[in-house]
């Protein structure tokens, strides 16, 4: 099955800096790589997400690469604020197995 | 307002005792599915359900029953609780085209003694 990766497991920034979220996957057949946003006692929040024939897509402040070759995606926050302070996850679908797999978590903090 | 809505949001039971977490989503989503969040582990998923009557396991399904009747509700059942089952649960769902958590329910968190 699918196994995700993500890195760092905790970060500190302060604000303004930019913030780099590295995840990798095992299965070649993962087509579809979500980023999830948790605030503390409260749910996932999808944020941004890319598909597999895609290598960049951005958001205002946040952007998401994939390396498909290298099975590596990465979630960046630049100009960062207190308010990105959360728990951030990356996953990966396996589209065969229809199973979506995540990551174990960031723990991104902004210092003001 | 689009929503996912989970009952009941807190629950302590005992071990063996038969409970059903609901969900429900507003949406006309076709997919649905459940995950538990434990520290250190992050979140996985326990079952999924394409479509009405069309369901699957997850990563870990083990102890845990769903049903998918309507389009609307997708129940978790947990037919014989035991204390490794005590963990937050969400319900998720979306297009069958993204086939991935879009929106999350807002979590129940279920200790089982």
């Amino acid at each position: 099955g699918e196994n995700v990766e993500q890195h760092p497991s905790t970060l500190s920034v302060q604000e303004g800096d930019s913030a780099v979220i590295k995840c990798t996957y095992s299965d070649s057949a993962s087509n579809y790589f979500p980023w999830y946003k948790q605030e503390l006692g409260k749910r996932p929040q999808l944020i941004i997400d890319i598909r597999s024939n895609v290598g960049e897509k951005k958001d205002q402040r946040i952007a998401v690469t994939l390396n498909k070759t290298a099975k590596h995606f990465s979630l960046h926050i630049t100009e960062t604020q207190p308010e990105d302070s959360a728990v951030y996850f990356c996953a990966a679908l396996d589209t065969g197995r229809r199973a979506l797999t995540f990551g174990s978590g960031t723990r991104l903090q902004v210092q003001p | 307002e689009a929503q996912v809505t989970q009952n009941p949001r807190y629950l302590i039971t005992v071990t063996g005792k038969k409970l059903t977490v609901t969900c429900s989503q507003n949406m006309n989503h076709e997919y649905m599915s459940w995950y538990r969040q434990d520290p250190g582990l992050g979140l996985r998923q326990i079952y999924y359900s394409m479509n009405v009557e069309v369901t699957d396991k997850g990563d870990v399904p083990e102890g845990y029953k769903v049903s998918r009747k309507e389009k609307r509700n997708f129940p978790l059942i947990l037919e014989s609780p035991s204390p490794n089952q005590t963990s937050l649960y969400f319900c998720a769902s979306s297009h069958i085209k993204d086939r991935a958590g879009k929106l999350f329910g807002p979590g129940t968190r279920l200790t089982v003694t």
